[in-house]
Formats: structure tokens, sequence, C-alpha cells
């Protein structure tokens, strides 16, 4: 049984420009969460997709977007980087959020 | 936004000796559970308390809930170096929607 994949692990991109991050659930899960974790902080919920559909989302403008495919990967997408957009960014997955969750090891993204 | 305060902030202990940290919350809720980050990596789930559960274990791990006073805590006994790591407690309102609202995290340090 595989864990979270998540990719790539450290980026560095310019302020203005976009970003796509992916990442694989484990095996069998359905449900996929997106956080965004700045220095020193605790994880920030970003969005959760359940069966290819947006279930709920955080307090995040619409230039954070996402995508769930049918083998129930992920992508976020973020659009006009700003500074503030520094941070990790981590991906979990569940079966149907019922009993915890798995954590990919995160993308490290860096915006300058 | 954070809805959960733990508490202490940091904790050193000694191998051996037992640590407890704290997590109060703020609003009704399905479930809580902890987490462990090792270096601002991914996090791991160590285990998940519902809300009509008072206590649970794992291991080494002891876990209460007090919903009357909307707090947690966690116990983890006979400390190992390896323990050494940031925990998380999240707190989950609605059990499928993976909106975790995480608190900012107690940083333990066991030295051996």
């Amino acid at each position: 049984e595989t864990g979270v994949t998540q990719s790539p692990t450290h980026l560095i991109k310019t302020r203005g420009q976009q970003v796509t991050l992916r990442c694989s659930s484990q095996s069998g899960h359905n449900t996929v969460s997106w956080y965004q974790q700045a220095l020193g902080q605790g994880p920030q919920f970003i969005f959760q997709y359940y069966r290819e559909e947006e279930n709920g989302r955080g307090n995040f403008p619409p230039r954070f977007s996402g995508l769930q495919f049918p083998n129930y990967s992920s992508e976020l997408n973020v659009n006009a980087l700003e500074l503030d957009d520094s941070a990790l960014y981590l991906c979990a997955s569940s079966f149907e959020g019922n009993y915890g969750y798995t954590f990919g090891s995160g993308t490290r993204l860096t915006v300058v | 936004s954070q809805q959960g305060e733990e508490d202490p902030q940091a904790l050193s202990i000694q191998e051996g000796e037992n640590a407890t940290m704290n997590c109060s919350y703020k609003t009704s809720i399905n479930n809580l559970q902890w987490y462990r980050q090792n270096s601002g990596r991914g996090l791991v789930h160590l285990i998940l308390i519902r809300s009509n559960e008072r206590e649970k274990h794992s291991g080494r791990l002891r876990v209460t809930l007090d919903t009357s006073k909307k707090s947690s805590s966690l116990l983890i006994t006979a400390s190992r170096a390896a323990d050494t790591a940031s925990y998380f407690c999240a707190t989950d309102a609605y059990g499928n929607t993976g909106k975790l609202i995480f608190g900012q995290g107690t940083t333990l340090q066991v030295k051996p």
C-alpha cells in the first residue's frame, strides 16, 4: 500500500507566475484535501475534493484552485503568485474522511 | 484562522520522562486528531478521538478529550529522542469535509 506522494518537493517561482502542485492519494482513498503551512504555523485548510467535486473550501482567494482526477490524484493551482504564498503545501487523503488523514511530505514553495 | 491553542508552545524533557501537551478549541467538533511533524515535513497521524469518547490509548500515547471544557491532552510516556518533533492537534467539525483546523503546535525536544 503506497502512501501519499507529492511533487515537486521544492519549487522556486517569481511573483506573478502560476504554479501547479501534484498529489497522488493513498490507494483506496477517495478524498483529498490541501493545506498551506507557513513557517512556524499550523496548516491551514485550502479545500477538499471528494469524488472529483470540491467539497469544502477555506478562506483562500479564487486564485487558489484545484482538480481531482478519476484515479483520485489531485492538483493545486495557484495563479498570480504573491510573496506571502511562500509556504509548505500539504496534500492529505482519506477514505470518506472518517479515519484520519494520510499526509504527503509536502511541496516547499518559495516565491521571490 | 486557527481554532486550537496548544500549550506549551515548546517543551524540553529528558529521555524516559513523560511529555504532556494540551489543546483547546472553540467550536463543537465531530472528532479531534493529533499529528506529529518532523522538521517541517509531512504530518503523521497519531490518534483520532471522537466527540463521544473520553480517553484513547495507542502504544505510548494517551489522549483525553473533555468536550465540556473544549480541551484535549496528549501524553507521551517514556519518551525517546526519536519523539523529538512538533505535535499538532486538529479538530474536525463535520467528520467528512476534510476541513481540519489545526493549532499552532507544540515543539517537543527529547534530550538523550
